[in-house]
Order: C-alpha cells, then structure tokens, then sequence
C-alpha cells in the first residue's frame, strides 16, 4: 500500500540559509500535518492543512511557513535557519473527510532529517 | 493547557514478561486519544484510537484502554519485536482550534 512520501530524507544546511521540505500524502488523503522532532524528544506538532486550507497551528515558529497544493502535497519551508532546528520533520496525513475529525488515525511519513551547521 | 505524562521512561522486559504502560493527560475538551510504536529515526506508526472512558481496542499482543485521566497499553507476552518507544497523543479542542499533543513516549525493549 501507498504510504507518505517525504523528500529529501536527509538535508545539511548552513546557519540563515533556507529548506523546503516536502511531503506527498497517501492517495485520497486531505489532510497533512507536519511535527518536528528533537532528538531524544516526542514529536512537536506545527501546523496542518485540510483541503488546502491551514486548519490549525501548532509551536511553527514565524521563520517558517507551510502550504498545501492542489494535488495535495505540502511544503515545509524554513528560512533563517538556527542551530536548535536540526530535527526529524515528520509529515503525516489522514483521511476522513471531516475536519472535526481529521487528527484520527495519522499516518506518518518516514521523516527528514535536517542538520544545520 | 494540556498535558500528556507517560510512565515508565523505560521499561525492561524479558521475552513472555506482560506489562502495562500508563498514559496520563490532562486536557480540555478530549475527542481522542491515540497510541503510536516507534522505532529509531522512523516515523510513528499508528496502533489505537480511544475516544470514551471504558473503551478497549486489541491487536495482536496490545490491548489498548482509557479511563477519564489516563490510558494502559497492555502488552501480553512480549517478543523482541515488540521493542520501540510507545507514544501515546490526545486530540482536544478548545476555542483557538484542535490541539494534538504527544507524551514523552515509553522506550520498551524486550530481551530474548
């Protein structure tokens, strides 16, 4: 079966350069989210789409800004990048055609490391 | 603000050894809370979703059940394979929107 599809796997970026990360949903999902996560820590939620719209918001610092496209996919981009955003940015995505709903049954993609020196 | 404490840290056990980990939260609003393995440098993998106190969901060797403060994932005659961190999150909406929050995990290892 289909899974999340997250590109690249790995990046290393310099201090205040930028990243876009990107995420491809499952097939007929609607909804995407994107976490982030330090190491040795649980996954930090910072925002996610429903239908192309932002739905909600989570601890997304102001440097960065997402957006979901027609096709679904989304983009993470990150500007002014700092030391502390190295991380697992992981991007997850659900299906239930409800945005009342729509944190039920996440499924995760398999993560972009970012490195930033 | 909501909060989700997971117990143990870590836990050891030796293979057949069941145990349980707990899940506590505090949130307002619940409209759910979720159970997700995950293994080193990969993304979490979906197992349970609770929405009401008294409700008990099972797959396999895990039995997942919430209570109004905490949730226990039960975990019967472990094999090695079994060894991941075991996240738990709560979904919870409040006026500014939904809010879905992970615990600090517990790290389970099983040993042969």
């Amino acid at each position: 079966a289909a899974g999340v599809i997250q590109s690249p796997r790995h990046l290393i970026k310099e201090k205040r350069e930028t990243a876009t990360l990107k995420c491809y949903p499952i097939p007929r999902h609607d909804t995407v989210y994107w976490y982030q996560q330090g190491p040795g820590q649980d996954p930090q939620f910072l925002i996610s789409f429903y239908e192309k719209m932002q739905s909600d918001k989570g601890s997304i610092p102001d440097r960065f800004s997402a957006q979901q496209f027609s096709d679904y996919h989304s983009e993470l981009n990150m500007s002014s990048l700092e030391l502390g955003d190295s991380a697992l940015y992981f991007c997850a995505s659900s299906s239930l055609g409800s945005r009342e709903n729509a944190y039920n049954e996440q499924f995760f993609g398999p993560g972009t490391r970012l490195t930033v020196l | 603000e909501d909060q989700v404490t997971q117990s143990p840290e870590a836990l050891r056990l030796q293979e057949g050894e069941s145990s349980s980990l707990n899940c506590s939260y505090t949130v307002s609003g619940l409209r759910g809370l979720f159970w997700y393995r995950q293994d080193p440098g990969k993304g979490p993998e979906f197992l349970f979703t609770l929405y009401s106190a008294g409700e008990e969901k099972e797959k396999e060797r895990l039995k997942a059940t919430l209570t109004k403060k905490e949730s226990f994932l039960h975990i019967t005659a472990p094999k090695p394979e079994d060894s991941a961190t075991y996240l738990c999150a709560v979904q919870s909406k409040d006026n500014y929107g939904q809010n879905f929050v992970f615990g600090p995990g517990t790290r389970l290892s099983v040993l042969p």
